[in-house]
C-alpha cells in the first residue's frame, strides 16, 4: 500500500458508456496528478491539481473530464471513448506541486481497456 | 524538443551488477528521478539526484552528470524480485516531469 488507492482497478467499456475512475491519498498531500501509461510510452501527464484548483491540462481530450472535491479525492470522469483510451491510468500525489525534490507517490493504476 | 533515452529492456543475472543508462535533453534541469514499477503495480521513488556525483542507497546508488546530460541506476547482488520497469525522469526549469519510456529489467537465475 503506497497511501494512495485507486478503483476500480479493472474497467471493460464500450465507446458509448460513462464511467468514473477515483482516487485516494491519505498522505496530506496537497497536489494530485492524473497520468496515462501506455506499453512502452512515457507516462502522460494529463492534470494536475495543486489545493484543489486544476493547474494543468495537458490538451487532453474533452471526453476526459476531472474531478477534485477535495485535496484527498481524485476523479476521472469517462465518455464516449475510443479503443486507443485503452490504458493504464495512474494517479499520483505530492507534497505540493512545485519545488525540485517533489516526490510523486503512485497508485497501483485503473486498467481500462475501451471496447 | 525534450527528450529522456533509456534502453527499453535488460536482462541479467541473479547476484551480478547491472548497470541501467539514461540520457536526458531537456529545457533546464531541476533534478533526476528514478521510480521502479513491478508489473501491474504502482511506480515507487528510489532516487533523487541534482548534483553531480554517485548516491548509494543500499544496493541501489544512482549516478548523475549533468555536463553530459547522462545518469545510471547501479543495481548490485541483484535479486529475482529486482525484475521490474526502471523509469527516469526529469524535472525542467519549469517544473514539470518529462519521463522516459521506462527499461524492464529480466533477472535470470
Amino acid at each position: 500500500e503506497t497511501g494512495v488507492t485507486q478503483t476500480p482497478r479493472h474497467l471493460v467499456m464500450g465507446m458509448t458508456n460513462k464511467k468514473s475512475l477515483k482516487c485516494e491519498q491519505h498522505l496530506g498531500h496537497n497536489a494530485m496528478y492524473w497520468y496515462k501509461q501506455s506499453a512502452k510510452k512515457p507516462l502522460e501527464l494529463m492534470f494536475v491539481y495543486n489545493f484543489k484548483e486544476q493547474t494543468e491540462n495537458n490538451s487532453v481530450p474533452s471526453r476526459f473530464s476531472p474531478e477534485c472535491p477535495n485535496s484527498s479525492h481524485l476523479f476521472l470522469h469517462l465518455h464516449t471513448l475510443q479503443p486507443e483510451d485503452s490504458a493504464l491510468y495512474l494517479c499520483a500525489s505530492s507534497q505540493s506541486k512545485d519545488g525540485g525534490a517533489n516526490v510523486l507517490t503512485f497508485g497501483a493504476g485503473s486498467r481500462l481497456t475501451v471496447l | 524538443g525534450q527528450n529522456i533515452d533509456q534502453p527499453t529492456e535488460m536482462t541479467a543475472t541473479e547476484g551480478a551488477i547491472v548497470q541501467i543508462n539514461c540520457t536526458y535533453q531537456t529545457s533546464g534541469f531541476n533534478g533526476l528521478f528514478w521510480y521502479q514499477q513491478h508489473a501491474g503495480e504502482a511506480p515507487t521513488f528510489l532516487s533523487y539526484n541534482v548534483l553531480d556525483g554517485l548516491e548509494e542507497k543500499g544496493r541501489f546508488s544512482s549516478f548523475l552528470s549533468r555536463s553530459k546530460g547522462y545518469s545510471y541506476l547501479l543495481l548490485k547482488e541483484l535479486q529475482m524480485k529486482d525484475s521490474a520497469s526502471y523509469l527516469c525522469a526529469v524535472m525542467d526549469s519549469n517544473y514539470q516531469l518529462i519521463w522516459g519510456a521506462g527499461t524492464k529489467l529480466i533477472i535470470k537465475p
